[in-house]
């Protein structure tokens, strides 16, 4: 069973619509991230989530909206979409313990290409 | 604010040959973790190797080794006997504890028969 899904793998669509991305992971971890890969393959995160609540939101757009139901769903969904939201979006899971966090456990990603 | 620079964008190997990917990163912090991960065309983020600030012992893996040199805030790996599944991009990333994955902007890896 894969460790930290998302769906979908490919997304294609118009600027201007709404589009969300889900993320599940079955680990039981309490932290759930998103991260944006740009074109040039950077890596930088844009939420993370505790226990469904928000603990880092690194100055994103008001367009993008995560949402976590339970501590294992973070989604993502995002408004009235630009052409400079194209990238790959990574889920990813992780878990506290005594000596800090292991690692990070990503999903496939998901690549968005805005037309 | 922590910061992490890898300055060697690309490399390339011949295959059974060892070569060292850089890490500098930038911190005030004492307690914190460093790790490489790998991204082969797939687009699957997978981790290499994991070091502990608190330990002075190099961590490996295999074929995969790094040189941790706290006080010069350098983390490098070191690929042995390189393989054609090694060709990949490779990051270099830091997090203190309770914090967030920072990433330096990756190494791609080429791996030549």
């Amino acid at each position: 069973d894969t460790a930290v899904s998302q769906t979908p793998k490919y997304l294609v669509t118009q600027m201007g619509n709404d589009k969300s991305i889900k993320c599940e992971q079955n680990l039981g971890h309490d932290t759930m991230y998103w991260y944006k890969q740009d074109s040039k393959k950077f890596l930088k995160i844009m939420f993370s989530y505790n226990n469904k609540e928000l603990i880092i939101n690194e100055t994103v757009p008001n367009r993008f909206s995560p949402k976590s139901p339970d501590k294992a769903h973070l989604n993502l969904h995002i408004n009235s979409l630009e052409l400079g939201d194209s990238a790959v979006y990574f889920c990813a899971s992780s878990q506290e313990r005594g000596r800090g966090v292991e690692k990070l456990f990503f999903g496939s990603g998901t690549q968005l290409s805005v037309l | 604010a922590q910061t992490v620079t890898q300055s060697q964008p690309e490399m390339s190997v011949q295959e059974a040959e060892t070569v060292t990917l850089s890490c500098t990163y930038d911190t005030s912090e004492s307690n914190y973790y460093l790790f490489w991960y790998k991204q082969p065309p797939s687009r699957q983020m997978i981790l290499v190797i994991r070091q502990e600030a608190y330990k002075q012992q190099n961590a490996t893996e295999n074929r995969f080794s790094v040189n941790f040199q706290k006080a010069a805030k350098s983390f490098s790996l070191k690929i042995s006997d390189s393989q054609l599944g090694d060709t990949a991009m490779y990051f270099c990333a830091f997090m203190k504890k309770g914090g967030k994955l920072i990433f330096g902007q990756g190494t791609e890896l080429s791996v030549k028969p």
